[in-house]
């Protein structure tokens, strides 16, 4: 399977610090996307990283990737208690049509 | 506000009725996915569409029915469905099969089933 997983799958901050989420995945990519979920809603894309890129950032957002090592992180700066959501990595495969997400980290953030 | 819109939000269904999703973008996207939620359990997608032809079924059972009459509408019909298949159902639409953009999701449907 070419499931990203998501780790950790639960992680608890207080305002103001950083949250860091790491994603894997199995195959070769044509991009790497992040995505966030409030309880219960859809989903919200964050970012999209492409194979070629290595960093990206969108305000307090800095995605990494790593293709060598088949990796990506998501860094949240300055973390707000309205970042309190799931986060899931999306991958779209080189062989393949399909969005695969990962198992997602549950972020929560205490004022 | 994404641009995809679910509805019903909330079902509850025995498992003798029949009863039907519907998805709607109007953000001109050719290609409409959709996904199961279960709990604890990793996004699955069941089904894709392209300018209105299926182009995947992962392997989803019979008793779910996709439909999409035209590239804005999607639909999901089921019937005899097992209290296993209550999740959230959701729908998203991006520019193109090929997903070098980013997917736009609906709402859902937290479906449950008695």
């Amino acid at each position: 399977s070419q499931q990203g997983e998501e780790d950790p799958q639960a992680l608890s901050i207080q305002e103001g610090e950083n949250a860091t989420m790491n994603c894997s995945y199995k195959t070769s990519i044509n991009n790497l996307q992040w995505y966030r979920q409030n309880s219960g809603r859809g989903l919200v894309h964050l970012i999209l990283i492409r194979s070629n890129e290595r960093e990206k950032h969108s305000g307090r957002l800095r995605v990494t990737l790593d293709t060598s090592k088949k990796s990506s992180s998501l860094l949240i700066t300055a973390s707000r208690a309205a970042d309190t959501a799931s986060y899931f990595c999306a991958t779209d495969a080189l062989d393949t049509d399909k969005l695969i997400f990962g198992t997602g980290t549950r972020l929560q953030v205490f004022p | 506000e994404t641009g995809v819109t679910q509805t019903p939000r909330h079902l509850v269904m025995g498992m003798t009725n029949k009863k039907s999703l519907k998805c709607e973008q109007h953000l001109g996207h050719n290609a409409m996915y959709w996904y199961k939620q279960s709990a604890k359990k990793p996004l699955e997608l069941m089904f894709v569409y392209n300018f209105k032809e299926q182009t995947e079924n992962n392997s989803v059972p019979s008793r779910f029915s996709p439909e999409c009459p035209n590239s804005s509408h999607l639909f999901l019909h089921l019937h005899t469905l097992q209290p296993e298949d209550s999740a959230l159902y959701l729908c998203a639409s991006s520019q193109e099969i090929r997903m070098n953009t980013e997917a736009f999701f609906g709402q859902g449907t937290r479906l449950t089933v008695v």
